[in-house]
């Protein structure tokens, strides 16, 4: 069964900070990785999108794919307190459904 | 660009009415969309997928004769609710197939049954 793993938390990080999320895939072939933010009580809001082994930076947010090692991760820059929020991984195992696997998320909690 | 709403965001409804939703792609075309479902502190629970011109495809211990979607177009999905019951209330999403293949989300529906 393809599975999509985080660390649930809270992970706290000071206000300033950089917060460093984690998340892993058992999927070998999944194509496309995507890290969505969610709110108490919201929808979740896409944040970035990642294809490549590698890097992306978006502002504050920068997205980082090793497929070798099936793990993608999200780091966040200067946290702020309203970053507090649960951070979703999600895989698209890239198997022409466009289903993708969610992660169960990470709670993030930036003290100011 | 890529919004996704929904219509009702709020409905309360009697125990045994139906409870339509609307989910609408603004600003693209969405072939695909998806709905989901989710408990309080719980993590989103995938119901269906449903495709413009076809049947949706449900999950597995979803049943299609409750949870009743029709995509007729391009832009619109909906989810309707059949006899509704107090364990029916949670929070719907839709989300929609957008730009470079990827989902964007509705901002939900939330809906008690009393």
């Amino acid at each position: 069964q393809k599975e999509v793993e985080q660390n649930s938390g809270p992970l706290s990080v000071p206000e300033g900070a950089i917060a460093s999320l984690n998340c892993t895939y058992s999927d070998r072939g999944s194509q496309s990785f995507f890290w969505y933010r969610q709110y108490s009580g919201k929808s979740p809001e896409l944040i970035m999108s990642i294809y490549s082994n590698g890097d992306k930076e978006d502002g504050r947010f920068t997205a980082q794919l090793n497929k070798a090692s099936q793990y993608v991760s999200l780091l966040i820059r200067d946290s702020q307190p309203s970053d507090s929020a649960t951070y979703l991984c999600a895989v698209n195992p890239g198997s022409g459904t466009y289903k993708y696997i969610f992660g169960t998320g990470t709670r993030l909690k930036v003290l100011a | 660009g890529a919004v996704v709403s929904q219509h009702p965001s709020r409905v309360i409804c009697k125990s045994g009415t139906s409870v339509k939703i609307e989910c609408r792609s603004l600003d693209f075309q969405a072939t695909t969309m998806f709905w989901y479902r989710q408990f309080p502190k719980q993590s989103l629970m995938l119901m269906a997928t449903s495709n413009e011109g076809s049947k949706a495809t449900y999950e597995q211990g979803v049943e299609k004769d409750k949870f009743l979607i029709n995509h007729a177009s391009l832009t619109l999905s909906t989810l309707t609710v059949t006899s509704a019951h107090p364990e029916d209330s949670s929070f719907y999403i839709c989300s929609a197939i957008g730009p470079a293949e990827t989902q964007y989300f509705g901002p939900g529906t939330r809906l008690l049954v009393l």
